[in-house]
C-alpha cells in the first residue's frame, strides 16, 4: 500500500514569506508526527496529532510555526514569516494507533530552503 | 530531558568486516529503543525496535542491537556488512508515557569494496 507522502518535495522561500507543507499518512493511521532535520542533526519532534487534535505541540520553537488536521488524515504544517534558520528538512510520520509501542513510519520528507 | 548521543559520525569499513555502532541514552525508568536506516535519496524506515522481554532484538537483515540498561547502551552490530548497508543509521528512544522520538545525530556507515 501507499506509505506516508509529503508534498512539495522541495520549497524554496524567500525570508518573511510564508510556508504550507503538507503530509497524507497512511490510510487508517490515527496518529500523525511532524519532525525537523537540520544539516547534520537527527530529526527533532515538532508536534503529534491523535486524530484532529494535537496532543503534544511542545516541541514547536515559536508560534510562528502552526499546524493542522481537521478531519483527521490529511496534516498541513504552516510556517509564518520564515527566517533563515528555518531552512530544513521537515519529515512527517504516521503510525496506527500512536501508542509508545507502535511503529512510526516516515515520509521522504520537505526540503525547505529560506533564502 | 531525554538525550541520545550517537559516538561516531561516520564508520569507514571494509565489504565483509564486521561493524558496530553506538548508542548511548540519558538514563529514564523506562525507555523504548529504535534504529532507523536511512539509505540514500530515500527515507528513513525502521530497522529495529526493543520494547520490553528479550534484551537482544534482530533485524531482518542480519543487524542486532542489545539493550544494556546498566550502561544505558543500544549499540548496532552487524558481522559481516554488504555495501548495499551503506546509509545513515539514527538511534531513537521514547521515553515511557511519550509518543516523540528523541534521535540521535546519526552515524554515515560507508561500506567500501
Amino acid at each position: 500500500g501507499a506509505g506516508v507522502s509529503q508534498t512539495p518535495s522541495n520549497k524554496v522561500t524567500e525570508k518573511g514569506k510564508y510556508v504550507e507543507l503538507r503530509c497524507d499518512p497512511i490510510s487508517g493511521h490515527t496518529a500523525l508526527y511532524w519532525y525537523r532535520q537540520s544539516l547534520g542533526q537527527g530529526p527533532e519532534f515538532l508536534i503529534y496529532f491523535q486524530g484532529t487534535g494535537a496532543a503534544d505541540d511542545s516541541g514547536l520553537p515559536n508560534d510562528r510555526f502552526f499546524a493542522v488536521r481537521p478531519e483527521g488524515s490529511v496534516s498541513t504544517l504552516k510556517i509564518q514569516r520564515t527566517e533563515r534558520g528555518d531552512s530544513a528538512v521537515y519529515l512527517c510520520a504516521s503510525s496506527l494507533f500512536g501508542t509508545t509501542a507502535d511503529t512510526q513510519y516516515f515520509g521522504p520528507g520537505t526540503r525547505l530552503t529560506v533564502l | 530531558a531525554q538525550s541520545v548521543t550517537q559516538l561516531d559520525s561516520q564508520v569507514p569499513v571494509f565489504e565483509e568486516a564486521p561493524v558496530e555502532l553506538r548508542c548511548n541514552y540519558s538514563s529514564s525508568v523506562s525507555v523504548y529503543l529504535f534504529w532507523y536506516v536511512q539509505y540514500p535519496n530515500q527515507g528513513l524506515q525502521l530497522l529495529l525496535k526493543y520494547l520490553s522481554g528479550s534484551t537482544l532484538v534482530e533485524s531482518i537483515n542480519g543487524f542486532e542491537a542489545e539493550f544494556n540498561k546498566s550502561q544505558t547502551s543500544f549499540h548496532l552490530r552487524k558481522p559481516s556488512v554488504h555495501i548495499s548497508d551503506t546509509a545513515e543509521y539514527f538511534c531513537a528512544v521514547i521515553q515511557g508515557g511519550s509518543e516523540k522520538l528523541v534521535f540521535g545525530k546519526g552515524t554515515k556507515l560507508t561500506v567500501n569494496p
